[in-house]
């Protein structure tokens, strides 16, 4: 079955830009979401289709995705981004999978 | 603004059947284009799919959950449920009911989730 994988934590020092990975086969061929989890709350989607942000969602989050690796990227970190990340992608365009979350830790 | 909100038992017996209720508020399950669909969260772990059904009624499921697993639509009441059979202590979870838009392959809108235990 179609796995992704992510480091499960990621420091950053405020203002700095945070970059969080997602490593699947041939995960640059399919498109790669991005959702935001604070503690207590429901995920929020930060990025769609790779590169694209949800209204709402501050420009200093940014995608990529290419080969085998999508990147989430926030520049200028900022403390309320401290969260935990899920990225997600499609197996044969039907089954929906995430990758193991990263913690990421403004400090 | 479409929002959704699970509701069911809190606590489950094992070897029963979870029933969970996604009720959708400000717009209409029966538009198409989305995904209607399950996620659950174990607790301090990562995110799960459970499975999916399209307006049409075409269901896709978790290949580790399918043989327990149905999903539904009542679009009389305006929501979708879901139904996990022979529950153990390993399906207690937060269970998440979302929408996606087909195009944008992504869950959009996310309700608060509904914590479900299961023991006896």
């Amino acid at each position: 079955s179609y796995e992704l994988t992510q480091p499960p934590s990621v420091s950053v020092s405020p203002g700095q830009t945070a970059s969080i990975t997602c490593s699947g086969d041939k995960l640059g061929e399919k498109y790669a979401c991005w959702y935001q989890q604070k503690p207590g709350q429901s995920p929020v989607l930060v990025m769609y289709q790779d590169t694209k942000r949800p209204s709402g969602i501050p420009e200093r989050f940014s995608g990529s995705n290419s080969g085998n690796t999508a990147t989430l990227t926030i520049s200028g970190t900022q403390a309320m981004d401290e969260a935990d990340y899920y990225c997600q992608a499609w197996d044969r365009n039907t089954y929906v999978k995430f990758g193991g979350g990263t913690k990421l830790t403004v400090l | 603004q479409v929002q959704l909100q699970e509701s069911g038992p809190g606590l489950v017996k094992p070897s029963q059947t979870l029933s969970l209720t996604c009720t959708v508020s400000g717009g209409s399950i029966s538009s198409g284009g989305y995904y209607w669909t399950w996620i659950r969260q174990h607790p301090g772990k990562g995110l799960e799919w459970i499975g999916y059904i399209y307006y049409s009624g075409s269901t896709y499921y978790n290949v580790s959950l399918k043989s327990r697993v149905t999903i539904s639509v009542d679009t009389s009441k305006n929501h979708f449920s879901l139904e996990l059979n022979s529950m153990t202590a390993a399906d207690t979870a937060v269970y998440y009911c979302a929408r996606g838009p087909m195009d944008r392959k992504a869950f959009e809108i996310w309700g608060q989730g509904t914590m479900v235990s299961v023991s006896s």
